[in-house]
């Protein structure tokens, strides 16, 4: 069974630093792109960033590039995300999501497997 | 604001047939694919419609996607009182060059 678990969320000041992690099994995750979703209280979802397979391509969205660091350990079958300089409007609920074995550059967003979200809280 | 624009709610009593809107632009709906997704409350999203009109196994057959230029729509037939969640629509921007999502609409069964 596949199953993504998000841990790592939590209070922390403006400025201030968090790495999400998301431990991955019941599939090769090697074998597959993975992604960050998050979605602020009471609001839509907005993708964060993607990783390819091996970790060798990476992309963000425009609102964290600089700040944010995605990057994936495939040995320990895991994704993380690094986020620096956080702001309040970085508050959300985080997702790791996998992206389907369909998927192409512009065939997304398309993530058959969620985690159940790691709430970030960035206030003082 | 969203760069798909979806109509905040909904609404339908079970049986009926109620239709989602999404609508984008020619560098987002207009040039790739559409995707759909489910989020009931208090749980991660479900992938429920993929490349425009296509559901992958286990989703019913109530549930079609369709796409008309830089619109698209989710059409949920049969209402059932457990379809009761947000809806989103999704597609890749090649302008933004990342994937976008719509506002969602939250649906109601009456």
């Amino acid at each position: 069974e596949v199953q993504l678990v998000d841990s790592g969320g939590g209070l922390v000041q403006p400025g201030g630093s968090l790495r999400l992690s998301c431990a991955a099994s019941g599939f090769p995750f090697s074998s597959y792109w993975m992604s960050w979703v998050r979605q602020a209280p009471g609001k839509g979802l907005e993708w964060v960033a993607h990783i390819k397979k091996d970790g060798s391509e990476k992309d963000y969205v425009d609102s964290v590039k600089g700040r944010f660091t995605i990057s994936r350990d495939n040995a320990k079958k895991s994704l993380y995300l690094q986020m620096n300089s956080l702001r309040a409007e970085d508050t959300a609920v985080y997702y790791c999501a996998r992206d389907s074995y369909r998927v192409q550059r512009a065939a997304r967003p398309d993530y058959d497997y969620w985690g159940q979200g790691t709430l970030v809280t960035v206030s003082s | 604001q969203s760069v798909l624009t979806q109509p905040p709610s909904a609404s339908g009593t079970p049986g009926q047939r109620v239709t989602i809107s999404c609508s984008g632009s020619s560098s987002n709906i207009g040039s790739n694919y559409v995707y759909w997704y489910q989020q009931l409350p208090g749980t991660a999203p479900k992938l429920l419609i993929y490349w425009n009109d296509q559901r992958p196994s286990g989703v019913p057959d109530r549930f079609s996607g369709s796409k008309s230029g830089t619109s698209a729509s989710l059409a949920i037939s049969g209402l059932r009182s457990e379809d009761e969640a947000d809806y989103y629509c999704a597609s890749w921007d090649d302008s933004l060059s990342g994937p976008v999502f719509g506002g969602g609409t939250s649906l109601t069964v009456l």
